[in-house]
């Protein structure tokens, strides 16, 4: 099946400070990509979908301005959490379709000081 | 009533046992639907697609009801591997040609020797 990578796997930071996250799919190209968010022992929740070269839709609830996207190409999406908190703590995992099917990156676990 | 309900488990069951999880889902108009395995801390991954009444893999059996908006997993002869949580996930297609994943909270299995 179809990779997506991401990076970092895991990060931990200070209170306030911002935290960019990278998806890649690594051996096709992907024109839309999604963000989740996991909390301890709940479901993933979509966050928001990431279109190449237009602004990404957020789900209801998702502060834009917070969770900053960006996807400038075809294998690539970025999710900048900034001024981060810790109640911000959480597994943030990517997604991509490939021939119908999400592909899911092994995920980033963010912890906020 | 959520999107998509799944039994909240946990399910402990000794290695052999058959065990089966339910999920409903609101959206009669979905036409597709999935079985995803996630186990701790990881990426969920695909372990089973539902498009008809069914599917048959191995163990694993998954039925649909469309009439009452049902879908089931069962697994047959438990192995220790099989421990994991299972997520009914259900899709809506946008316009865009791309599907928007509704996850359920998931079930948890404990499968012990």
């Amino acid at each position: 099946g179809a990779v997506v990578s991401q990076h970092p796997s895991r990060v931990i930071c200070k209170s306030g400070t911002s935290v960019k996250i990278e998806c890649r799919s690594l051996d096709f190209q992907a024109t839309t990509m999604f963000w989740y968010r996991q909390f301890p022992k709940k479901s993933l929740m979509l966050m928001a979908t990431s279109n190449e070269g237009s602004k990404a839709t957020y789900e209801q609830g998702v502060e834009k301005d917070k969770f900053l996207i960006n996807h400038a190409s075809l294998t690539l999406s970025t999710l900048t959490v900034t001024s981060a908190h810790p109640e911000d703590s959480s597994f943030y995992i990517c997604s991509a379709t490939a021939g119908g099917e999400q592909f899911f990156g092994p995920g980033t676990r963010l912890t906020v000081l | 009533r959520k999107e998509v309900e799944q039994d909240p488990g946990p399910f402990n069951v000794p290695e052999g046992a058959t065990v089966a999880f339910n999920c409903t889902y609101s959206n009669s108009a979905s036409q597709s639907f999935f079985w995803y395995r996630q186990d701790c801390r990881k990426e969920p991954k695909l372990l089973m697609s539902v498009y008809s009444s069914g599917n048959e893999d191995g163990r694993f059996t998954a039925q649909l009801n469309r009439a009452s908006q049902y879908i089931s997993l069962l697994i047959r002869d438990s192995k220790l591997s099989d421990s994991a949580t299972y997520l009914c996930v259900v899709p809506l297609m946008f316009s865009g040609g791309y599907n928007k994943l509704i996850f359920g909270a998931g079930t948890r299995l404990a499968v012990h020797p």
